[in-house]
């Protein structure tokens, strides 16, 4: 089974602080995401990268950053933390084919309170 | 861009059978995926459509029209396990950009009552 491990489940930081908040998987997988899942707005992409050091915005960039030095480590970056960036985040990968039919295995998530 | 919707929230009877509705407008289409998400939870994979017409898998099966524009999850026999809530994404065509992506409608909550 793939395994995705997010390092924290629950983080509480203050306004102003960088924050890392880390994902690993152990499949070998070229993608991996990260979203961030609010009440009424479901799952938003906020990055995703496709290899090592290369990365790409999703919908909702701003107030972040991602770093992608390893093939298994895919960690994302609130490079000054916000409330309003009190939110569940959510790491996913998978393996991706020619006309894959592969889904994207999610972590546990982080909740993560700005205060 | 893809917009995706779902009804927010469902109730039904143990033993029934529900059917959770997801419609699509999108740019492009290249495969509809529903997860089931139970709270505080990872989001876990169900089902997976890209041609038209009925997966079946145990009690859970989804149904795709493409030219429509319309999924269904349909759950039967329904156990109090079952209730959580169910997340209908579309997976845009390969835009070159490195890697396929999936937009998520925003997920039906499905309560199961005895």
């Amino acid at each position: 089974d793939v395994k995705v491990t997010q390092s924290s489940r629950y983080l509480v930081k203050r306004t102003g602080e960088k924050v890392f908040l880390e994902c690993v998987q152990d499949m070998d997988h070229e993608n991996m995401f990260w979203y961030r899942q609010d009440p009424g707005l479901g799952l938003r992409l906020i990055y995703f990268s496709y290899d090592v050091k290369m990365k790409e915005k999703g919908d909702i960039p701003e107030g972040y950053s991602v770093s992608r030095e390893k093939k298994e480590r895919f960690s994302l970056i609130l490079e000054s933390a916000s409330t309003n960036q009190t939110s569940m985040y959510l790491c996913a990968s998978f393996m991706q084919g020619e006309g894959s039919n592969q889904p994207q295995h999610f972590g546990d998530g982080t909740r993560l309170s700005i205060l | 861009g893809q917009n995706i919707d779902q009804p927010t929230e469902m109730t039904a009877t143990e033993g029934a059978i529900v059917q959770i509705n997801c419609t699509y407008q999108t740019s492009g289409f290249n495969g509809l995926f529903w997860y089931q998400q139970h709270a505080g939870e990872a989001p876990t994979f169900l089902s997976y459509n890209v041609l038209d017409g009925l997966e079946e898998k145990g009690r859970f099966s989804s149904f795709l029209s493409r030219s429509k524009g319309y999924s269904y999850l349909l759950l039967k026999e329904l156990q109090m396990k079952d209730s959580a809530s169910y997340l209908c994404a579309v997976r845009d065509p390969y835009s070159g950009a490195g890697s396929y992506q999936l937009t998520f409608g925003k997920g039906t909550k499905l309560s199961v009552i005895p």
